[in-house]
């Protein structure tokens, strides 16, 4: 079975401090990989895509995906309080059409 | 406004009874699922569709049946089979080939 594990936290960050949030996942054929966030009590909310190796940039997210160590992560500079959430990873797996798999997401919490 | 929409917010089911929960999408996608959440617990998928007329079981298909007769909507109902149906449930559609899904605001279902 196709697996994507995070650490499920919680993630305490003091408030301005950068927040990683780690990612691995088992089918090495992966092509797509995808952040969500979900605050308590709410629905996920996508917040980054990112498909090729490297760093992908939007606002104070950086998405960070190295296929060859199959891992992806998530930066998040400047935390503020409101960005505390639990954060999904999902994968699209090779072979499954449109299927996502998500990891069971990593709580952040942004400290005053 | 382009979205998916949810409904009920909140169900109470009767121990024998069926449920069915609905799933409105106005993003003209292809691809619509099902997922369940549980306390501190990632996305379960239930059943996917990947066009009219056709659907496929997820991972903990049992105890529910789905539908998709329009390309808008996936209704899912909770059959009495489901001994556990107290949980989380979120919709969401995706365009095959972008790939990243969208949720609904979810409904969330209680045994009386």
């Amino acid at each position: 079975q196709k697996e994507v594990e995070q650490n499920s936290g919680p993630l305490s960050v003091p408030e301005g401090a950068i927040a990683s949030l780690n990612c691995t996942y088992s089918d090495r054929g992966s092509q797509s990989f995808f952040w969500y966030r979900q605050y308590s009590g709410k629905s996920p909310e996508l917040i980054m895509s990112i498909y090729s190796n490297g760093d992908k940039e939007d606002g104070r997210f950086t998405a960070q995906l190295n296929k060859a160590s199959q891992y992806v992560s998530l930066l998040i500079r400047d935390s503020q309080p409101s960005d505390s959430a639990t954060y999904l990873c999902a994968v699209k797996n090779t072979g499954t059409a449109s299927k996502l798999t998500f990891g069971t997401g990593t709580r952040l919490q942004v400290t005053l | 406004d382009g979205g998916i929409t949810q409904s009920p917010k909140y169900l109470f089911r009767k121990e024998g009874q069926n449920v069915t929960l609905s799933c409105e999408q106005n993003l003209n996608h292809d691809a619509m699922y099902w997922y369940r959440q549980d306390p501190g617990q990632g996305l379960r998928l239930i059943y996917y569709s990947q066009i009219v007329n056709d659907f496929q079981k997820g991972d903990i298909a049992e105890g529910y049946s789905v539908s998709r007769e329009k390309k808008e909507s996936f209704p899912l109902t909770v059959t009495s089979a489901q001994k556990n149906p107290t949980a989380f449930y979120l919709c969401a559609s995706s365009d095959v080939r972008s790939q990243p899904q969208h949720f609904g605001d979810g409904t969330r279902l209680s045994i009386l």
